[in-house]
């Protein structure tokens, strides 16, 4: 079955400790992001990677890091995370850089910081 | 700067009953557009998407979206609701050429019996 997995599902942790939110997509997609979605903001991008190696800041990208070693991973890290962190977290895969494909969305972390 | 405007935050309609859901956007050149579903404590799911071609889209569970240009519009329609439809829905656009996509606040559907 075609999925984008995200782990874990739900986390809540402390200021300042660091931690990190896996994604695995298992469609060969090149294309692939991270959102965060807070009520009345609707769904901001984090960051994106294009292929293996090559990511990008999104609209938000402060106090996270991310890293493409592998096509199918891309893996979210807070390294100090902060209460105004606390959202529900979303990884996306989509086949093309091109725009013209519909992304494939895993089903959320959800994150709270204390 | 690309964005997309959802200007309602919730939209109630009886079943049965035609549904609209509404979205404007602003984009350098042409833009792809889409719609997008989310059911509670799930990740959103694709729809629709308009390319190119003919300005009425249709796609999954009965919904379509029509393309207006000149209004730079992309609203989200279903002839008769279903309560099965209640969900957040989220309208992204991306320019032609690049994967850039922003996406709206999001509306909520709700659809009573």
């Amino acid at each position: 079955e075609a999925q984008v997995t995200q782990n874990p599902r739900y986390l809540i942790t402390v200021t300042g400790k660091k931690l990190t939110v896996t994604c695995s997509q298992n469609m060969n997609h090149e294309y692939m992001s991270w959102y965060r979605q807070d009520p009345g903001l609707g769904l901001r991008q984090i960051y994106y990677s294009m292929n293996v190696e090559v990511t990008d800041k999104g609209d938000v990208p402060e106090g996270y890091k991310v890293s493409r070693k592998e096509k199918r991973n891309f893996p979210l890290i807070l390294e100090s995370p902060s209460p105004n962190q606390t959202s529900l977290y979303f990884c996306a895969s989509s086949a093309a850089s091109s725009g013209r494909t519909e992304a494939f969305f895993g089903q959320g972390t959800r994150l709270t910081v204390v | 700067a690309q964005s997309v405007a959802q200007p309602e935050d919730q939209v109630n309609v009886a079943e049965g009953n035609p549904l609209t859901v509404k979205c404007t956007y602003s984009v350098s050149g042409n833009p792809y557009l889409f719609w997008y579903v989310q059911y509670p404590n799930r990740g959103l799911q694709f729809l629709l998407k308009y390319i190119t071609g003919d300005n009425l889209v249709k796609g999954s569970y009965g919904f379509e979206a029509e393309f207006n240009k000149s209004q730079t519009s992309f609203h989200l329609k279903k002839p008769s609701a279903l309560v099965s439809d209640s969900a957040l829905y989220f309208c992204a656009v991306s320019p032609i050429g690049y994967q850039k996509v922003t996406f709206g606040t999001g509306t909520k559907l709700q659809v009573i019996p």
